[in-house]
């Protein structure tokens, strides 16, 4: 059965800091990837997505991610992470047959 | 341009009894997604239309789940009868097209089965 795997349940990190967050997949074939996050009392919107093209892909708010089809990876990248970026962030793929599969989600608190 | 509505917010019920969930799709999107997220998981899939018709449903447990979305608008999710383990979030989101586009969500039901 396919499968999302996000390694960090819950990340804290000071400002400033540089963050990398963890998502790995199970599907063999042609997926699409994504990166979404949920801010406190927010609903949950996407950061970024990847479904061709350059495997570097960048985002809102500074945010980036690398596809490796060989590590079945999309890790999710911040250089310099701010407060504001404390929030949920899953990671969700979708395989040829659209059936959308989510992580069990990374809680990231920054710290001012 | 208006989100995801949803409705209600928060639902508390007892087993075995029933209960709707309410979602009114962005304008123009013609996919429509239900998931169910319990606290500490991921958003799990359990149906998607595609205007009015259904394109996946493997994940929905049908002896007690029903959704439908007539005229390929607004859409309905029934539980019934409902359990103690069906207390979760119930999200619904939209996007113009499957596959690669992106996923607006609702604020979601906060289903307590006691």
């Amino acid at each position: 059965a396919q499968s999302v795997s996000q390694h960090n349940h819950h990340v804290i990190l000071s400002e400033a800091a540089s963050l990398e967050l963890g998502c790995n997949y199970s599907y063999g074939g042609t997926v699409n990837l994504f990166w979404y996050v949920q801010y406190p009392g927010q609903h949950l919107q996407l950061l970024l997505k990847y479904f061709s093209g350059d495997p570097l892909v960048k985002g809102i708010k500074g945010f980036e991610a690398e596809f490796i089809k060989s590590k079945f990876s999309f890790n999710l990248r911040k250089p310099s992470v701010q407060w504001s970026d404390t929030a949920e962030y899953f990671c969700a793929v979708n395989s040829g047959t659209y059936k959308y599969i989510f992580g069990t989600g990374t809680r990231l608190k920054v710290l001012a | 341009e208006a989100g995801v509505a949803q409705s209600p917010r928060y639902k508390i019920i007892e087993k075995r009894q029933s209960v709707a969930f309410w979602c009114n799709p962005i304008s123009g999107h013609a996919t429509l997604y239900w998931y169910q997220q319990i606290l500490g998981q991921g958003p799990k899939l359990l149906i998607q239309f595609q205007n009015n018709g259904v394109v996946d449903d493997s994940q929905l447990p049908k002896d007690r789940f029903s959704a439908e979305r007539l005229k390929g608008v607004d859409s309905t999710l029934k539980i019934q009868p409902a359990k103690l383990e069906d207390s979760a979030v119930y999200l619904c989101a939209s996007s113009f097209r499957r596959d690669t586009d992106t996923q607006y969500f609702g604020p979601g039901t906060r289903l307590t089965v006691l």
